[in-house]
């Protein structure tokens, strides 16, 4: 079944550690996205990528990064993660700029 | 950029009553309206959807109404029940131009018993 898949649901670090969050999709969409929320609140877009090798920065600022080497394949990565990192990500894809956004579970992250 | 606003931020309402959710967007080019709804826990799916060239959309028991002169559409849930207790987000893009869904900011729904 088509879906978007994100590793790992949950994790708790310590400060100064390198994470990688990863996204996958099989929906067969070029358009993928980022998403930065703390429960229950405001959708904050941090990444998106249209295609392969495109990437941009979001409406919101954050120190992480992200890549797309492949169609399927949108991972994020903190260098340095810190308590402020805190929050819940998810991963989303569209088969068009502006269209239905399809969400990944998410993946909530801890830094003490 | 678009702009989107949201109100109210949280609903309280009595199961069986109606709940209304409305936003505001900036940009009269938008033309593409969907709204998310959010499960305690849960991702954000989408529940309905309405383009620019229909005043108003209905399944089951939501609607969406839209009103492109005044840049502004709503969500109405009728016969609420406990199970519609979520947050809801609208968004505004404009398809076919390149814009990005822009979200509100979310309204924190609860259905009382």
């Amino acid at each position: 079944e088509a879906d978007i898949y994100q590793t790992p649901r949950y994790l708790v670090i310590g400060t100064g550690k390198k994470i990688t969050l990863e996204c996958s999709q099989t929906m067969g969409h070029d358009k993928m996205y980022w998403y930065q929320q703390d429960p229950g609140m405001e959708l904050h877009l941090i990444h998106y990528s249209y295609g392969v090798n495109s990437t941009e920065k979001g409406d919101l600022s954050s120190e992480s990064t992200v890549s797309r080497i492949r169609t399927e394949h949108f991972p994020l990565t903190l260098e340095s993660a810190r308590p402020s990192h805190t929050s819940q990500y998810l991963c989303a894809s569209s088969e068009s700029v502006g269209g239905e956004l399809f969400f990944g579970e998410g993946s909530r992250l801890t830094v003490l | 950029g678009e702009n989107v606003e949201q109100h109210p931020s949280t609903l309280s309402v009595q199961e069986g009553d109606s709940a209304v959710i409305k936003c505001t967007y900036s940009d009269s080019a938008s033309n593409y309206f969907p709204w998310y709804k959010q499960e305690l826990g849960k991702r954000p799916q989408l529940i309905i959807d309405i383009r620019s060239n229909v005043g108003e959309k209905k399944d089951q028991r939501i609607a969406v109404t839209l009103n492109k002169t005044a840049k502004h559409f709503s969500l109405h849930i009728t016969e609420t029940q406990p199970e519609d207790s979520a947050v809801y987000f609208c968004a505004a893009s404009r398809t076919g131009g390149g814009n990005k869904l822009t979200f509100g900011t979310g309204t924190q729904l609860k259905v009382e018993l």
